[in-house]
């Protein structure tokens, strides 16, 4: 089985600051990790992934997370803070092919200050 | 190419009643997946469809039930319909395992 922790379920940061968003993982093979955002009355929308090879990865947007086995996290970050960044976050983890469905991290709301 | 699409993207039922929701994958996807998010509950795996056979299931009650057609549509349908059913209803598709899903914009379900 696997599960996702989000530390922190509301972050607020000022406009040009860093986001720094929490992630960690538990999983009993290998995991493939992702990074959703959704807007409000929308969609889950893919921001990366992470399936095997280079552990960091670049995504839409800006967002880049780092995959770290020996910690068993995939943190989120973007160096500077727009104002259409405000959104909830969702880490999730999946086994792969052995087992298709994503497991979802309960959220991070993500606020900018002007 | 056109994203997911999800109809009708709003619904009201009452409780006992049934309710039906349709997804039209991204053309050339053949996974579906179904996803359930709540305030309380968060996001959860209904279920998932490929080449109209279901291949994994989450833990929900046999009132949840789902099925794909052969152009890869599928729907979803919630029988007896209870107050903790409201919810927004995500699907998503992708070509197979372990492919990206892609979501669709949702279903907002309220149960009265």
């Amino acid at each position: 089985a696997q599960s996702v922790t989000q530390l922190g379920s509301h972050v607020s940061v000022s406009e040009g600051a860093l986001v720094l968003l929490r992630c960690n993982y538990s999983s009993s093979v290998p995991p493939y990790l992702f990074w959703y955002v959704q807007y409000p009355n929308q969609g889950l929308q893919l921001l990366l992934k992470y399936t095997t090879g280079a552990t960091l990865v670049k995504g839409i947007n800006g967002f880049e997370a780092e995959f770290k086995k020996s910690e068993t996290s995939f943190h989120l970050t973007k160096p500077s803070a727009h104002m259409s960044d405000a959104a909830e976050y969702f880490c999730a983890v999946s086994l792969g092919a052995n087992d298709y469905k994503l497991s979802f991290g309960a959220g991070t709301t993500v606020t900018v200050r002007a | 190419k056109a994203g997911v699409t999800q109809t009708p993207r709003y619904l009201i039922k009452t409780r006992g009643q049934q309710v039906t929701l349709s997804c039209s994958p991204i053309s050339g996807h053949r996974s579906v997946s179904w996803y359930q998010q709540t305030p309380g509950q968060g996001l959860q795996f209904l279920f998932e469809y490929f080449s109209e056979t279901q291949r994994n299931k989450g833990n929900f009650p046999g009132r949840f039930s789902g099925r794909q057609f052969s152009n890869s549509r599928s729907e979803m349908n919630v029988s007896t319909l209870e107050l903790g059913d409201s919810a927004l209803y995500l699907c998503a598709s992708s070509q197979d395992r372990p492919d990206t899903q892609y979501f669709g914009p949702g279903t907002r379900l309220t149960v009265l």
